[in-house]
């Protein structure tokens, strides 16, 4: 299988507990996102990299979140401190970029890691 | 903040019927895409339109694209019972070269056999 791979799948932890979920992008793809989704909603977009770099965080959601891509390859999500409303599926995406071609950028979607605070 | 909105929100009907969701957006856009998701499952890319586009087949899945009006709608014919999922449209943001899709809250189909 080549797609988007996320790990684990599900994750019950008590609040207060950190939690980490792995990521890992189609191959060749230089850009990797990650989106959180509630129930009913769409995604919501959290946070982005363009191969280590991480270009965008502003929208992650407290300090309490981070990420990290450190060889351009997986990504993790580290959730410190976690509270109940912090539940939800957390997905991840990725995508290749052209650079100097048309910005025309499908994302691929993993099946997500879906986190339950107890 | 969401981008696109839905519309309707759900939609049921019986397998052999067309249907029709739509998608209205906010800022001006270079391409507008649909994901289909199956319950508790991530999300699955469907078709792509680009902005100079305005109408673009997929096998069963037709989409159309209106700029002037920002408006898209995805028409899903001779609908089957594995259709049943919620059906996303997302556009790029790429204000401040950020690139993440930005979407709606869903048209949740259920096609009853």
């Amino acid at each position: 299988d080549t797609g988007v791979s996320q790990n684990p799948r599900h994750k019950i932890t008590k609040r207060g507990q950190n939690v980490t979920f792995r990521c890992d992008p189609i191959s060749e793809h230089n850009r990797l996102y990650w989106y959180r989704q509630t129930l009913g909603q769409g995604p919501e977009f959290l946070t982005y990299f363009q191969n280590e770099a991480q270009l965008e965080k502003s929208r992650l959601l407290s300090d309490r979140f981070s990420a990290e891509r450190p060889k351009g390859s997986f990504s993790t999500l580290e959730i410190q401190r976690t509270e109940q409303g912090d539940s939800a599926m957390y997905l991840c995406a990725s995508s290749l970029l052209w650079a100097g071609g048309p910005i025309v950028d499908t994302q691929y979607f993993g099946p997500g890691t879906r986190l339950t605070v107890l | 903040s969401q981008q696109g909105e839905e519309d309707p929100q759900a939609l049921s009907i019986q397998e052999g019927e067309n249907a029709t969701m739509n998608c209205s957006y906010k800022t001006s856009i270079n391409n507008l895409q649909w994901y289909r998701q199956n319950s508790g499952r991530g999300l699955v890319h469907l078709i792509l339109i680009r902005s100079n586009e305005r109408e673009k087949h997929s096998g069963r899945l037709r989409v159309t694209l209106d700029t002037s009006k920002k408006s898209s709608s995805l028409l899903i014919t001779a609908s089957r019972a594995a259709d049943t999922a919620s059906y996303f449209c997302a556009s790029p943001n790429y204000g401040g070269s950020q690139g993440n899709l930005i979407f709606g809250k869903g048209t949740k189909l259920s096609v009853k056999p």
